[in-house]
């Protein structure tokens, strides 16, 4: 079956520590995004890429890095700079050339002890 | 840019009535309008959308509706049942540009 898997599902990191968030699709979509989500907040762009090897930021870049290396993957880099990373990380993809929504991952929690 | 606002943040019926969330875009060239459902610890699930060529598209016992004229469109639920209760998040999208996502509105329903 076609979908998006993000994993892990849970995230524990300490102070200081860079983590990496991993995001893979199967559904041939050209773009992908991910977005940050607080405890009963809404949905906050964090960066997002169109193509292969391009992305730009969203509306809460700082602190945090994505690279796109294959069209299949978009990893998630929080790194020791974003200082309240503990939320709720959602990966979606799209096709980019015809206006349909987006697919979501099942998400990763990640928590800073 | 688009501009989408979401009312109510937080709805609550009883078993078996019916809950409306409304939504309104500020981009007049917005051609895609979506619907979210997100349960808790889940990523959120598209269960209706409807493109602007339609007023009304319905599936069971949800139903979207759009005005174009008065740039807003909303989400029917009927006969609401305990499982419908999760976050609901509408969005918009213009052409080929990324979606634009209401605030959210939680919904319970309770027995």
């Amino acid at each position: 079956d076609g979908g998006i898997t993000q994993s892990p599902k849970y995230l524990f990191r300490k102070e200081g520590q860079n983590v990496t968030l991993s995001c893979e699709q199967n559904l041939n979509h050209d773009a992908m995004y991910w977005y940050r989500q607080d405890p009963g907040q809404g949905l906050r762009l964090i960066y997002y890429s169109q193509i292969v090897n391009d992305f730009q930021k969203g509306d809460i870049a700082e602190g945090y890095s994505v690279s796109r290396e294959k069209k299949e993957s978009f990893p998630l880099t929080v790194t020791s700079a974003q200082k309240n990373p503990t939320a709720f990380y959602l990966c979606a993809s799209s096709v980019l050339w015809v206006s349909y929504g987006y697919t979501f991952g099942s998400g990763t929690r990640l928590t800073v002890v | 840019g688009e501009n989408v606002e979401q009312h109510p943040s937080t709805l609550s019926v009883q078993e078996g009535d019916s809950a409306v969330i409304k939504c309104t875009y500020s981009d007049s060239a917005s051609n895609y309008f979506p619907w979210y459902k997100q349960e808790l610890g889940k990523g959120p699930q598209l269960i209706i959308d409807i493109r602007s060529n339609v007023g009304e598209k319905k599936d069971q016992r949800i139903a979207v509706t759009l005005n174009k004229t008065a740039k807003h469109f909303s989400l029917h639920i009927t006969e609401t049942q305990p499982e419908d209760s999760a976050v609901y998040f509408c969005a918009a999208r213009t052409g080929f540009q990324k979606l634009v996502f209401g605030t959210g509105t939680r919904l319970l329903v309770s027995p």
